[in-house]
């Protein structure tokens, strides 16, 4: 059974630019959450798609946006960049969502650096 | 106050020593109860799971909550260097799921 693939999986940008992150969740999961990790700020929660909808959103700006297709595959983008938006991009994939008895599948992770 | 506290680290032990990891958090709702490993270049993967207050052991590892002090453990006994990795708690009720900073953790040979 395929685990979640992320591509790229590094990636070097510069400021102002903007970037696309993709994600395919293991088969048969409907439920695709993104976060952004850093070493000061730990594990933060992007957002989360279920069936092509977003459901939830974490605390961050409008420059970060994502969407999912039919076939649950999902992508996220990042507008403007910032210095600051240098991080691990995580995505997880699980059956129903990341709430109650689910468990989160990860990939191995975008590596983003902003020069 | 953070919702899920996790001491950083780093923590540094010989082989062979038991290691405790920890987390504490505020909402007394969460039930479900999770230890992700995370090796570096490597996104987290599932360690243990457990559901409300008690011990689930499972090898080396033991993961234990107790939900009346809102203090979850991951006991790690025998520590091998391939233990080296970042270790992050997670916790979820039925609306939400959170995650601690996690804790860096070096065994050496």
């Amino acid at each position: 059974k395929a685990g979640v693939t992320q591509t790229p999986r590094y990636l070097i940008k510069t400021r102002g630019q903007q970037v696309t992150l993709s994600c395919s969740p293991i088969s048969g999961h409907r439920s695709v959450s993104w976060y952004q990790q850093t070493p000061g700020q730990g594990l933060q929660f992007l957002f989360e798609y279920f069936s092509e909808t977003q459901r939830n959103k974490g605390n961050f700006p409008g420059r970060f946006s994502g969407r999912q297709f039919s076939n649950s595959r999902s992508e996220m983008n990042v507008s403007t960049l910032e210095l600051g938006d240098s991080a691990l991009y995580l995505c997880a994939s699980s059956l129903t969502g990341r709430s109650g008895a689910n468990v989160l599948t990860f990939g191995a992770g975008s590596r983003l650096t902003v020069l | 106050q953070k919702e899920v506290e996790q001491d950083p680290g780093p923590l540094s032990v010989p082989e062979g020593a038991i290691v405790s990891l920890n987390c504490t958090y505020s909402n007394s709702a969460f039930q479900y109860f999770m230890w992700y490993r995370q090796y570096s270049r490597k996104g987290p993967e599932l360690l243990m799971y457990t559901y409300s207050s008690g011990n689930k052991e499972d090898g080396r590892f033991t993961a234990q909550v107790d939900k009346s002090s809102k203090y979850i453990s991951l006991f790690i006994r025998d520590s091998q260097p391939s233990d080296s990795a970042t270790y992050l708690c997670a916790m979820s009720n039925n609306n939400d799921m959170r995650f601690g900073a996690g804790t860096r953790l070096t065994v050496k040979p």
